[in-house]
């Protein structure tokens, strides 16, 4: 139990594009879903905070006209990176959680390369 | 906001041997502390947490000790295999992980067969 899932696992695209990464919980309800970015052998940021209906909640210094988040329903968040450039490449983890108490799942990751 | 430091940065052990992992934290209000194995490419697996109100916490070869007093987290490996080489993070949380977790700068381990 507690499977969170991202897609694509991998993606490349070109500078100025947009792309968006999907983050769903397989079988449970996720009240608040977490979004990270982990550069190279460095330790996890987060980016974001979502909760199911509502806007997310950017850390500092991350620009949310730039990483738009939409937590649609309980299953799916998405993260989209408008207007791509090559210092967005980076590997980007989601991790969802049931509610207040629980502990939070994580995505496999999805690897972005901007060129 | 919290602070988590982790050390050593990076461990090399014999097959066999124990590995000990340390991490502190600045916020008293944290009551969650996760550890997580990630390997290449893949996003972190979680392997052994520890609530506030336990000292330690043990799984198998893997075991956890907390010291609220001293603001302190162990990650206790004994018995170290191959498939235990990997990077290990900490973590800290309030809410018992329903708020932002924030991670250590990672301990990358390797185990010498």
């Amino acid at each position: 139990g507690a499977v969170v899932s991202q897609h694509p696992s991998w993606v490349i695209c070109k500078s100025g594009t947009s792309v968006k990464i999907e983050c769903r919980s397989l079988d449970f309800q996720a009240t608040t879903m977490f979004w990270y970015r982990q550069f190279p052998k460095q330790s996890l940021m987060l980016m974001a905070t979502s909760n199911e209906g509502s806007k997310a909640t950017y850390e500092q210094g991350v620009e949310k006209d730039k990483f738009l988040i939409n937590h649609a329903s309980l299953t799916l968040s998405t993260l989209t990176v408008t207007s791509a450039h090559p210092e967005d490449s980076s590997f980007y983890i989601c991790s969802a959680s049931p509610g207040q108490g629980k502990k939070q799942y994580f995505g496999p990751g999805t690897r972005l390369t901007v060129t | 906001g919290e602070n988590v430091e982790q050390h050593p940065s990076t461990l090399s052990v014999q097959e066999g041997d124990s590995a000990v992992i340390k991490c502190t934290y600045s916020d008293s209000a944290s009551n969650y502390f996760p550890w997580y194995k990630q390997e290449l490419g893949k996003g972190p697996q979680l392997i052994i947490d520890i609530r506030s109100n336990v000292g330690e916490k043990k799984d198998q070869r893997i075991a956890v000790t907390l010291n609220k007093t001293a603001k302190h987290f162990s990650l206790h490996i004994t018995e170290t295999q191959p498939e235990d080489s990997a990077v290990y993070f900490c973590a800290a949380s309030t809410d018992f992980g329903n708020e932002k977790l924030t991670f250590g700068t990672g301990t990358r381990l390797t185990i010498i067969p």
